[in-house]
């Protein structure tokens, strides 16, 4: 069974520009969903998307969007970066939505804006 | 609103020495809680969750915790640490129908020799 996995593992950008990460799920997970850990910090929700639509959304800015491919696979865009937008970036997957549904992280993606 | 704190931001610990994590969260209705562990440069992994139940619950690692309601608590114990349990350890609660967790600031564990 292959886990979370997440790309690139690290990545550095300048103030303005976008950037897509990649997540593939744990097989047999429909449901992805996104956290930004700043350092020093705990991880802090960004959305959720189950079955190709978005199903929740954190206290992010419009210019954080995402996708979910039919083979569950899913991307984070951030458009227009700004220095705070560094971070450890997770993805994590679960079988299904809902509270009592186990998430499964992959090891992130570090981003550094300049 | 929903919400988790970890009082403690760093606690060092003597290698064979007892544990204890301390976690309070603020939910409505009945949490469905974990403890992750993150160790440098690594994503989280799981040590133990509760969902109902008995309120004392069994983990990865030798680790335990014990859910208290009336506390709003859910500490995070070890009987004896191993130099291999330093890391940072979240407390987090799922919330609304995503099961979007909600994470704590997390405490960072350094064990000494």
């Amino acid at each position: 069974e292959t886990g979370v996995t997440q790309s690139p593992t690290h990545l550095i950008k300048t103030r303005g520009q976008q950037v897509t990460l990649r997540c593939s799920s744990q097989s047999g997970h429909n449901t992805v969903s996104w956290y930004q850990q700043a350092l020093g910090q705990g991880p802090q929700f960004i959305f959720q998307y189950y079955r190709e639509e978005e199903n929740g959304r954190g206290n992010f800015p419009p210019r954080f969007s995402g996708l979910q491919f039919p083979n569950y696979s899913s991307e984070l865009n951030v458009n227009a970066l700004e220095l705070d937008d560094s971070a450890l970036y997770l993805c994590a997957s679960s079988p299904r939505p809902g509270e009592g549904n186990e998430q499964f992280f992959g090891p992130g993606t570090r981003l550094t804006v300049l | 609103a929903q919400s988790v704190t970890q009082p403690d931001i760093h606690i060092t610990v003597s290698e064979g020495a007892s544990l204890e994590l301390r976690c309070n969260y603020s939910y409505g209705a009945t949490p469905y809680l974990f403890w992750y562990v993150q160790s440098p440069g690594q994503g989280l992994q799981l040590l133990l969750k509760y969902f109902s139940g008995d309120t004392l619950v069994q983990g990865i690692k030798g680790f335990e915790a014990e859910f208290k309601r009336s506390q709003s608590s859910f500490n995070l114990r070890k009987p004896s640490v191993h130099w291999s349990d330093a890391a940072e350890y979240f407390c987090a609660v799922g919330a609304s129908n995503t099961g979007k967790l909600i994470f704590g600031q997390g405490t960072t564990l350094q064990v000494k020799p």
